[in-house]
């Protein structure tokens, strides 16, 4: 059952351009809310997170936006770089340890 | 260590045969986790390791995963007559607090396993 749905494989954005990364979740019990990016052969590296009781938190270039009430929050990446492709994965927890996961959004940033 | 660090990076091994992968993971972290990632897809939950507190083993996906953690430090996996299914990259991951917000995980960078 999945509980974190990234519905866009990929994203291509030409540099210096917006990239938004998409992330539906159901469980209503959720309210910590994570991304991590990913290079190829290397783990996650947390990226940014935003807590139930916000709906925005920014980080430099990386803002994270959460809709409650739609389930529903994106990562906005402004603006785009080359090392900025990677996988995004979106993870949301509740009350307790376990983090789960989308299935990630590939981002490729053309020059 | 600075950070999470797993062994091997890479294992093929033949169907039939065990495999034991090894975590160690951030000094002082007292949750570990284990996930595993399939080709195309997300991290998928394995088991939950906190403290002296028994497992959460709810993520294994059958009786031929094991997992053992001596105290608060290395962690390892074992999968018992590999199967071409179990080929994927398994994770490990650990964080300093166990739950709630800021449950932040810090990951190794996988162990990739191939069986033929």
């Amino acid at each position: 059952d999945q509980q974190v749905k990234q519905n866009s494989p990929s994203l291509s954005v030409q540099e210096g351009r917006i990239s938004i990364l998409n992330c539906d979740y159901t469980n209503s019990m959720f309210d910590y809310f994570l991304w991590y990016k990913k290079y190829p052969a290397e783990g996650p590296t947390f990226l940014i997170s935003i807590s139930s009781i916000k709906d925005k938190n920014e980080d430099g270039r990386f803002t994270v936006f959460l809709n409650k009430s739609a389930k529903h929050l994106s990562l906005h990446i402004v603006p785009s770089q080359p090392g900025d492709s990677a996988v995004y994965f979106c993870a949301a927890s509740g009350n307790d340890y376990k983090l789960s996961f989308g299935a990630g959004t590939t981002v490729t940033v053309r020059a | 260590g600075a950070g999470v660090s797993q062994s091997p990076s890479n294992k093929v091994t033949e169907k039939g045969k065990d495999v034991e992968l090894r975590c160690d993971p951030i000094s002082g972290h007292t949750a570990l986790y284990w996930y595993r990632q399939r080709l195309g897809q997300g991290l998928e939950f394995l088991i939950y390791f906190q403290g002296n507190s028994a497992p959460d083993k709810s993520g294994l996906p059958s009786d031929r995963f094991s997992a053992e953690r001596t105290g608060e430090s290395v962690s390892t996996l074992t999968i018992q007559r590999t199967q071409q299914e179990d080929s994927a990259v398994y994770l490990c991951a650990s964080s300093l607090l166990a739950g709630g917000s800021k449950n932040i995980q810090y990951f190794g960078a996988g162990t990739r396993l191939s069986v033929l």
